[in-house]
């Protein structure tokens, strides 16, 4: 079965710091990956996706993320936090064993960012 | 490009009636539309997923005569919520997916609140 796990619930940085969002993933598959950011009372916007290319993936707002197969990882970062980035940010991975393109959410992470 | 927009963005009735929310893909034509619905500070819960012109497929623990999904062409989905109770007020996301499998466009959401 396929799954992500976000390792953390809840991440505080200071502005200008860096950000660090951690996210496992188990596929049997080679997978699709996504990072998406959600803003208060809003939908969800595609940061940046994986799709079996480069494994340093770019983003929008200057996110980035990379795969690693040996971890198992698709961690998020960005080397400088910005007020304006403190949303709930999700680790998707594309349901490839359906065969419906349904997405499999992580449970999320709370990015604060303090001045 | 790849926008969704949903209405209403929010809406208020009273228990017992029927309420419909509109998805549309602006700017692509959605093969599969995808219903969400989110509780406050959770993921994402998969609702439904529709194809344009056939029947929406339901997923576990979702009542379909509860929750009734029109797709009636590559743009618009509907989800009406008939019968409304309190317990049925949520923050409805839906998605569009241009391809058979990939990332998904996110909705704004609706906020459904029944008093």
């Amino acid at each position: 079965a396929q799954s992500v796990t976000q390792l953390d619930s809840h991440v505080s940085v200071s502005e200008g710091t860096p950000v660090l969002l951690r996210c496992n993933y188990s596929s049997s598959y080679s997978p699709s990956l996504f990072w998406y950011v959600q803003h208060p009372n809003k939908g969800l916007q595609l940061l940046l996706k994986y799709t079996s290319a480069a494994t340093l993936v770019k983003g929008i707002n200057g996110f980035e993320a990379e795969f690693k197969k040996s971890e198992t990882s698709f961690h998020l970062t960005k080397p400088s936090a910005h007020m304006s980035d403190a949303a709930e940010y999700f680790c998707v991975v594309s349901d490839m064993a359906s065969n419906t393109g349904k997405l499999i959410f992580g449970q999320g992470t709370t990015l604060q960012v303090k001045p | 490009g790849a926008v969704v927009s949903q209405h209403p963005s929010w809406v208020i009735c009273k228990s017992g009636t029927s309420v419909k929310i509109e998805c549309r893909s602006l700017d692509f034509q959605a093969t599969t539309m995808f219903w969400y619905r989110q509780f406050p500070k959770k993921s994402l819960m998969l609702m439904a997923t529709s194809n344009e012109g056939s029947k929406a497929t339901y997923e576990q623990g979702v009542e379909k005569d509860k929750f009734l999904i029109n797709h009636a062409s590559l743009t618009l989905s509907t989800l009406t919520v008939t019968s409304a109770h309190p317990e049925d007020s949520s923050f409805y996301i839906c998605s569009g997916q241009p391809g058979t499998w990939g990332e998904q466009y996110f909705g704004p959401g609706t906020r459904l609140t029944v008093t």
